[in-house]
């Protein structure tokens, strides 16, 4: 089984600071099926970042993704208000088919 | 417009039964695998289930194995979710998303539905 985990748990940051959030993988995942999701309260996620580092339709490219095997990063430039919000890494791969990280809160500082 | 709007949930003792729909609309359903996942209150997300475009193809996570039940409706465009046996641990929001073509990772999700097993 794969587990993701996130770092760190809580990030406080400013608006117009960069933010930098990791996922690290117990073991090697493929990038082609690497994702994060942005996830506001009381709202459904929302894919950012798809084969680690492409933007979704429609994702300012403040948003960035990198990394291979076992550690990937997501970079926002510099943030906006309306960043704020928790994120989640997704790996496909075995069992089980699909496993996210506990999430990563960014919080106003 | 893409749209995925989850149905069905609501308060259920332990041990008893409930389904959930997924209606979708704005893109042809039947070209795409289709997804349960689920977020315990206060919790991260969870995959729960999977179905590939004519229903031929399911996976579980394991915990619903024996439990759970994924299918599809393709004339109706709709997705369901039969969940049998509950347990308390299963009370989450439960989102239907859609796999999106060019890779696994899900690209458009419901506004979810609560599911609450409680005595």
């Amino acid at each position: 089984e794969i587990v993701l985990t996130q770092s760190p748990g809580t990030l406080s940051l400013s608006p117009g600071e960069r933010a930098t959030l990791s996922c690290r993988a117990s073991q090697s995942v493929s990038s082609s099926y690497l994702a994060w999701y942005q996830q506001k309260p009381g709202q459904a996620p929302r894919l950012l970042i798809y084969g680690a580092s492409t933007r979704a339709t429609g994702i300012p490219d403040r948003f960035s993704g990198s990394g291979s095997g076992t550690d990937f990063t997501l970079t926002i430039s510099r943030l906006e208000p309306e960043d704020f919000a928790v994120y989640y890494c997704q790996q496909y791969g075995t069992s089980p088919l699909y496993s996210f990280g506990q999430g990563t809160k960014l919080e106003f500082k | 417009e893409v749209q995925l709007v989850e149905s069905g949930g609501g308060l259920v003792q332990p041990g008893g039964s409930l389904r959930l729909s997924c209606a979708a609309s704005g893109f042809t359903f039947s070209s795409y695998w289709m997804n349960w996942v689920r977020q315990a209150p206060g919790k991260g997300l969870e995959w729960v289930a999977n179905i590939n475009q004519d229903g031929s193809e399911k996976y579980y996570v394991d915990s619903v194995k024996g439990r759970f039940t994924i299918s599809r409706d393709n004339a109706k465009k709709s997705l369901s979710l039969e969940m049998n046996s509950l347990r308390a641990e299963d009370t989450a929001v439960y989102y239907c998303s859609r796999r999106f073509a060019a890779g696994k990772n899900f690209d458009y999700w419901g506004q979810g539905t609560l599911v609450t097993v409680s005595s």
